[in-house]
């Protein structure tokens, strides 16, 4: 069964990056699909923020695209999101997803985490 | 970019009711539609892809149509498990993907 486990700070000073990492379980990265982010701030809707390849190509929101950098690191069966210059409307639950296809569905996901930014 | 939007925002229904959902695209987007069901506290569950089809293992009572820039999502029988927000998806070739706002769906 796939899993897929988000991990990192849960406070983020204003202004600084917001780093997430994308612990995948029950199958390999490296074996193919892309690998998404998606938040949700406190009582609102979904937002994608970004997907990557295991070959490393990335497309990303283009509301978000000039402060979000997506990586994958194979050999660990993981993927990243780093977010920066964050500011209190990125308060919200990060989640991360598997998508069979570019752009396709979100079949597989994460149980969220929520960052809050803050001083 | 294209824009999602969802009717009604929120709506009440008793056990066993038919409940309808209704999401329009602000251009053509062909069938590349899929529609979530999340709960509270809760990552979202795919429960149609492609506007009409049903993810594996999503009870049959839930059900999608349409094409173009207007969709329908159905619960044929509302059951207590069902109480969630409902979101729709598009992607695009452009290579993104836009939620709708959500309906949120509560038993009477």
């Amino acid at each position: 069964q796939v899993q897929l486990q988000e991990s990192g700070p849960g406070l983020v000073k204003p202004s600084e990056t917001l780093s997430l990492t994308c612990t995948v379980s029950g199958y390999s990265i490296s074996s193919g699909y892309y690998w998404g982010w998606i938040r949700q701030p406190p009582g609102k809707g979904l937002e994608w923020i970004g997907s990557i390849y295991h070959s490393g190509s990335t497309y990303y929101n283009p509301s978000l695209k000039s402060r979000v950098t997506i990586s994958v690191d194979t050999s660990k069966n993981q993927f990243s999101l780093k977010l920066s210059s964050v500011t209190a409307a990125d308060t919200a639950v990060y989640y991360c997803a598997r998508d069979p296809r570019a752009p396709y569905y979100f079949d597989y996901w994460g149980q969220g985490t929520l960052v809050t930014v803050s001083s | 970019d294209i824009q999602m939007t969802q009717s009604p925002s929120s709506l009440s229904a008793s056990v066993g009711d038919r409940v309808t959902i209704t999401c329009q695209a602000s251009q053509d987007i062909s069938n590349y539609l899929n529609w979530y069901q999340q709960k509270p506290g809760k990552a979202p569950k795919l429960l149609i892809y492609d506007a009409s089809n049903l993810e594996t293992g999503v009870p049959s009572r839930f059900s999608g149509s349409g094409s173009g820039t207007d969709f329908t999502f159905t619960i044929s029988s509302l059951q207590p498990e069902d109480i969630a927000t409902y979101y729709c998806q598009q992607y695009d070739n452009l290579l993104t993907f836009t939620f709708g706002p959500g309906t949120k769906v509560d038993i009477k």
